[in-house]
C-alpha cells in the first residue's frame, strides 16, 4: 500500500514568493496532521484535521500560513508571503482511529529552503 | 500546553553498548509514544505504551511507561550502528501527539 505522498520533495524559492505544499494521506484515513522540523525547534503540531475539518490550528505560526483540506485525499499546506525563517523540513501525516495504538503515518517531508 | 522533555538531546555511544532515553512530562496522557527518524524520511513507530507501569520488548529495545502515565524511557541493550537516527517520543490525547525534541544517537562501529 502506498504510504503518505507528499510533494514536492524540496523546494528552493525566495522570499516574498508564495509556497504550496501538497499531501496525500493514506486512503481511509480519517486524521491528518501538517508539522513543521526545524533542529531549534524539533517537530511543531501546525495543525490537523478530522475527516476534511480543520480540528486544532493553534500551531500555525501566522496568517501566512493556511491550511485546506478540500476533500479526504488531499490537503495543502500554502505560505504567503514566504520568508527565510520558514525554511524547515514540512512533514505531512496520517493516522486512522480504527488501527491499533492510532500510530501517525508521516510522509517523507518537503525540505523548503526560503532565500 | 503539554510539554515533553527527552533526554539526552545528544548520545554518541560504541557498538556493543547498552543506553537509556528518557521522556518526561508535567502533564498525564492516555498513550505514549515511541517514533526513530532516519535522515531524508519522516517518524516511524516503534510502539505505543498505554498502561501506567506498562513494559514492553521489541527485540534489543525496551520501553516503559510510568505509573502516572507521564514519564517513559527506552532502553537499548548491545546497540548497533544500524540504530542510529533520532528518537522521538510523543503524547497522545484525543487524536493529537505532542512530540519531545527528540533524542540524536549515533552508534559507532
Amino acid at each position: 500500500d502506498a504510504g503518505v505522498i507528499q510533494s514536492p520533495r524540496h523546494e528552493v524559492t525566495e522570499m516574498g514568493q508564495e509556497v504550496t505544499l501538497r499531501c496525500k494521506p493514506i486512503s481511509g484515513h480519517d486524521y491528518l496532521f501538517w508539522y513543521r522540523q526545524t533542529m531549534m525547534r524539533g517537530l511543531e503540531l501546525l495543525i490537523y484535521f478530522n475527516n476534511n475539518v480543520p480540528i486544532d490550528d493553534s500551531g500555525m505560526p501566522e496568517d501566512r500560513f493556511s491550511a485546506k483540506m478540500p476533500n479526504a485525499s488531499f490537503s495543502t499546506l500554502k505560505i504567503q508571503p514566504s520568508e527565510p525563517r520558514d525554511s524547515a523540513v514540512y512533514f505531512c501525516a496520517s493516522s486512522n482511529p480504527a488501527e491499533l495504538d492510532q500510530p501517525q503515518h508521516f510522509g517523507d517531508g518537503t525540505r523548503l529552503s526560503i532565500l | 500546553t503539554q510539554l515533553l522533555e527527552q533526554s539526552p538531546q545528544f548520545l554518541s555511544i560504541q557498538e556493543g553498548e547498552n543506553l537509556t532515553v528518557y521522556c518526561n512530562s508535567s502533564s498525564v496522557f492516555s498513550s505514549l509514544q515511541w517514533y526513530r527518524q532516519e535522515p531524508g524520511e519522516g517518524p516511524v513507530l516503534l510502539v505505543t505504551v498505554v498502561t501506567g507501569g506498562e513494559v514492553k520488548k521489541l527485540k534489543r529495545l525496551t520501553f516503559q511507561f510510568g505509573d502516572a502515565r507521564k514519564d517513559s524511557s527506552l532502553h537499548i541493550t548491545a546497540a548497533q550502528p544500524g540504530d542510529t537516527g533520532l528518537y522521538l517520543c510523543a503524547g497522545f490525547n484525543a487524536g493529537k501527539s505532542t512530540f519531545g525534541d527528540g533524542t540524536t544517537l549515533t552508534v559507532k562501529p
